[in-house]
């Protein structure tokens, strides 16, 4: 079953701007992570956060994990065209043999 | 570079065919995984692998079959296609020991449409 739901399904933003996406999820994690699919494209890594930290930064992105209330968000700053893509959180489930659980993804449209 | 590659980019097939879908990784991972992918439903998994000849079932395994004979290549097999099978296919990697820190690598997916 899937354990993260992110939100908002879709997001559009101009260039410049800041995308923050969220995720939720179910039952205890060990780590979350973001990954990044361009359209018709494999999943390519962009950050893992464990379950012991709080905050990560790497480069334009900046996540953020809330095990209290079991959620994740994701900051993409200074937002260029080039970030248009489905933005995917991850998460590792104790009991499941190193299978990821993906949500359904947000969508991002960055424009010129 | 760790590089998972999917043996096609597209697909067509038609249905009640056997249908094989090819995925080879050359970092030496123990665990594979096939998920499949469609519109409003995220990514979805249908069988993973952890080791030569292991297999486990993940999600949605119904109509779908694996073989892992050798560590870098793991075989998705659709018995008697179906179109409803009609998806987008991706193909993971992870490393061992230690697995649960780390990211799964992705093949560039395979787009099968079935008719």
């Amino acid at each position: 079953s899937q354990q993260g739901e992110e939100d908002p399904q879709a997001l559009s933003i101009q260039e410049g701007e800041n995308a923050t996406m969220n995720c939720s999820y179910k039952t205890s994690i060990n780590n979350l992570q973001w990954y990044r699919q361009n359209s018709g494209r494999g999943l390519v890594h962009l950050i893992l956060i464990r379950s012991n930290e709080r905050e990560k930064h790497s480069g334009r992105l900046r996540v953020t994990l809330d095990t209290s209330k079991k959620s994740s968000s994701l900051l993409i700053t200074a937002s260029r065209a080039a970030d248009t893509a489905s933005y995917f959180c991850a998460t590792d489930l104790r009991s499941s043999g190193y299978a990821l659980n993906f949500g359904k993804g947000t969508s991002l449209l960055v424009t010129p | 570079d760790v590089k998972v590659t999917q043996s096609s980019r597209y697909l067509v097939k038609r249905t009640g065919e056997k249908v094989f879908l090819e995925c080879v990784q050359d970092m030496d991972h123990e665990n594979m995984f096939w998920y499949r992918q469609d519109p409003g439903l995220g990514l979805r998994l249908i069988y993973f692998s952890y080791d030569v000849k292991m297999k486990e079932k993940g999600d949605i395994p119904e109509g779908y079959s694996v073989s892992r004979e050798k560590k870098e290549r793991f075989s998705l097999i659709l018995e008697s296609a179906s179109t409803n099978q009609t998806s987008m296919y991706l193909c993971a990697s992870r490393p061992p020991v230690g697995g649960m820190n780390t990211e799964a690598f992705f093949g560039q997916g395979t787009r099968l449409t079935v008719v």
